[in-house]
């Protein structure tokens, strides 16, 4: 079982550059999200999803857009890169859509350099 | 909005160490509380969480956290550390609104 699966591991971008951070998941679950994890700031919610076709903003939406065509696909863009979004970025599901008991399982993470 | 605060970014402890990390959370709704731990180079993963009944949770790895209403507090404790417990420890809090929202992390080193 694979669980939530992030591609790519690492990326190196230039200043005004775009790219797509890549999530799937294949638990079936209904609720997909992104967070990016900064030295000394935990984790910030970027953007979720609790279904297909359902996209919300979390804390840090700004510069980043997202989408959820199926289940199982929840990726990220950076529209135009700037150095502030150099970070690692982890997606993350769960089963339910409402926060209720479940816990978010995370993918492996994305190392994102932005020169 | 709701919020959780760590109370403690660097913890260094030598193995055999209790250890208690605090967590405090502001929402005044429902919720359900949960810590994750991320060893080095790793994913974030379940540690332990609560959502009813005993406010006293086992998790992983002889790792215990105790839900204080009152407080709005959710400590994670450990008798004993090792040094494999070295990693960074999250605390999160989920409401019934969809949204979790984690606190800023503790560092912990456990020295051998």
């Amino acid at each position: 079982n694979a669980g939530v699966t992030q591609t790519p591991k690492f990326q190196v971008l230039k200043t005004g550059q775009s790219m797509t951070l890549q999530c799937a998941q294949d638990m079936n679950h209904e609720y997909m999200s992104w967070y990016r994890q900064d030295p000394g700031m935990g984790l910030r919610l970027i953007h979720y999803s609790v279904g297909a076709g359902i996209t919300d903003q979390g804390e840090v939406p700004n510069g980043y857009n997202v989408s959820r065509s199926t289940t199982e696909d929840f990726p990220l863009r950076l529209l135009s890169a700037a150095p502030s979004q150099t970070s690692v970025y982890f997606c993350a599901s769960r089963q339910t859509p409402g926060g209720g008991t479940g816990e978010l399982f995370f993918g492996e993470g994305s190392r994102l350099t932005v020169l | 909005a709701q919020s959780v605060s760590q109370h403690n970014h660097h913890v260094i402890l030598s193995e055999a160490a209790s250890l208690e990390l605090g967590c405090n959370y502001s929402y005044g709704g429902t919720v359900n509380l949960f810590w994750y731990v991320q060893y080095p180079g790793q994913h974030l993963q379940l540690l332990l969480k609560y959502f009813s009944g005993d406010p006293l949770v086992k998790g992983i790895k002889g790792f215990e956290a105790e839900f204080i209403k009152s407080k709005f507090s959710f400590n994670l404790r450990k008798p004993s550390v090792q040094w494999s417990d070295t990693a960074e420890y999250f605390c999160a809090v989920n409401t019934n609104a969809g949204k979790s929202t984690f606190g800023d992390g503790t560092t912990l080193t456990v020295k051998p």
